[in-house]
């Protein structure tokens, strides 16, 4: 089993819609937690940092659950430009392992007209 | 603005040359990584660095080493490139161990 899995895309949505990504970890001991954006052939950037009470950019929304121990991205109202992969990260804080990143495979979202 | 540079975007070796990949960021992060990324396989952390000097195996550092001799500057190392090397590569900095990373633009190695 992966450490950090995520929806098996790919999700294919016309604009205006709403669409939501999860994203479960395994290791308990995970601290911090991300989604990243990742354009066809381009590094992954950040897109936001995911908090225990929830935050919200724009259109975005990140949720934590430590108790099922998944996280969430909900994009409302999709523009053609939120078509990319959509990476889950999660960070451990302590032990020997802290710092390393642990990165989901990613979900594919293509917006379409 | 975060910046995290690599020295190439495009490289082709030949089997058994030495490889440099050179990254550098200007935000005085601690901690610097090397992953590759590759279809199916996702991201992969070769190596890292929690401070000058120092360095850490990831989950695939066989074929590969690196260097932090500046605090800004991380270099990987591939001592004799074999084609499985072929991939994507990229170099990522964070301003602490629980912090968001910072990705270069990556270097599209072609090993033949």
């Amino acid at each position: 089993r992966k450490e950090v899995e995520q929806d098996p895309g790919p999700f294919n949505v016309p604009e205006g819609a709403t669409v939501a990504f999860n994203c479960t970890y395994s290791n308990s001991a995970s601290q911090s937690f991300f989604w990243y954006r990742q354009d066809c052939r381009k590094e992954p950037k950040l897109l936001m940092s995911v908090y225990s009470s929830g935050n919200e950019d724009g259109r975005f929304t990140a949720q934590l659950n430590r108790a099922s121990q998944y996280i969430s991205l909900l994009i409302r109202d999709s523009k053609l430009s939120d078509s990319a992969t959509y990476l889950c990260v999660v960070k451990e804080e302590f032990n020997t392992n802290a710092g390393k990143s642990t990165f989901g495979d990613g979900t594919t979202l293509t917006v379409k007209p | 603005d975060v910046k995290v540079t690599q020295s190439s975007r495009y490289l082709v070796k030949r089997t058994g040359e030495k490889v440099f990949l050179e990254c550098v960021q200007d935000m005085d992060h601690e901690n610097m990584f090397w992953y590759r990324q590759d279809p199916g396989l996702g991201l992969r952390l070769i190596y890292f660095s929690y401070d000058v000097k120092m360095k850490e195996k990831g989950d695939i550092p066989e074929g590969y080493s690196v260097s932090r001799e500046k605090k800004e500057r991380f270099s990987l190392i591939l001592e004799s490139a074999s084609t499985n090397q072929t991939s994507m590569y990229l170099c990522a900095s964070s301003l602490g161990r629980v912090n968001e990373q910072y990705f270069g633009p990556g270097t599209r190695l072609t090993v033949t």
